[in-house]
């Protein structure tokens, strides 16, 4: 069975800082990967997404992530983080023919804190 | 508006009451899921479907149904409601083909129960 794991549960940056969130996943053949954002008292927007080609992929406000096959790994990253930035984030990923339409499998989330 | 609509948004039980939590996509989407979220545990997989008349279980499915007569509506039922039901509740369609694509979700229902 597949798995996804996000090894901080809550990371703490100061604002106009760099960020790297991340993620490591467990499944045999080419994932589908997703990162996903969860304001407080809201769903989920989609952020970015990785099916196959450039393992580097860019996504909505700023965000972008890097699939490697070697270290199993879909790490978020941005440049330099706002104080709207600070949410909780969920790294998700599918497989085989429904790619994730017949449910994704979530890591736990991080929960990012922005310093002023 | 288009896009996923749940209702109630809040809603409060006592143990052993049954509800339905109503989800409705105007998008045309054939995959619906709904997920549950709990503090701490991400968001788990209860049932979907792959279109009208198919639904499937996912990782938690004990304690709730699901029906999909119509490809616009996917309700959930909870039977004999429970404590550990206490939950935040989403649902989803899937935005595009699959494999490729995205979930695309409501505002979520917050469940509790007493």
């Amino acid at each position: 069975a597949q798995s996804v794991t996000q090894p901080d549960i809550h990371i703490t940056v100061s604002e106009g800082a760099s960020l790297e969130l991340r993620c490591n996943y467990s499944y045999g053949a080419t994932p589908y990967l997703f990162w996903y954002v969860q304001s407080p008292g809201q769903g989920l927007q989609l952020l970015l997404k990785y099916f196959s080609g450039d393992t580097l992929v860019q996504g909505i406000k700023g965000f972008e992530a890097e699939f490697k096959r070697s270290q199993s790994s879909f790490n978020l990253r941005k440049p330099s983080v706002h104080w709207s930035d600070a949410a909780e984030y969920f790294c998700a990923v599918g497989e085989g023919s429904g790619g994730g339409a017949d449910g994704l499998t979530f890591g736990k989330g991080t929960h990012l804190i922005i310093q002023p | 508006n288009a896009g996923v609509t749940q209702t109630p948004k809040f809603q409060v039980l006592k143990t052993g009451q049954s509800m339905t939590l109503q989800c409705a996509q105007d998008m045309n989407h054939e995959y619906m899921s709904w997920y549950r979220q709990d503090p701490g545990m991400g968001l788990r997989l209860i049932h979907y479907s792959v279109g009208a008349g198919i639904t499937d279980q996912g990782e938690v499915p004990n304690g709730y149904n699901v029906s999909r007569s119509t490809t616009e509506d996917f309700p959930l039922r909870l039977l004999s409601a429970a404590p550990s039901q206490t939950s935040v509740y989403f649902c989803a369609s899937w935005l595009g083909r699959a494999p490729t694509g995205e979930l695309f979700f409501g505002e979520g229902s917050r469940l509790t129960v007493l």
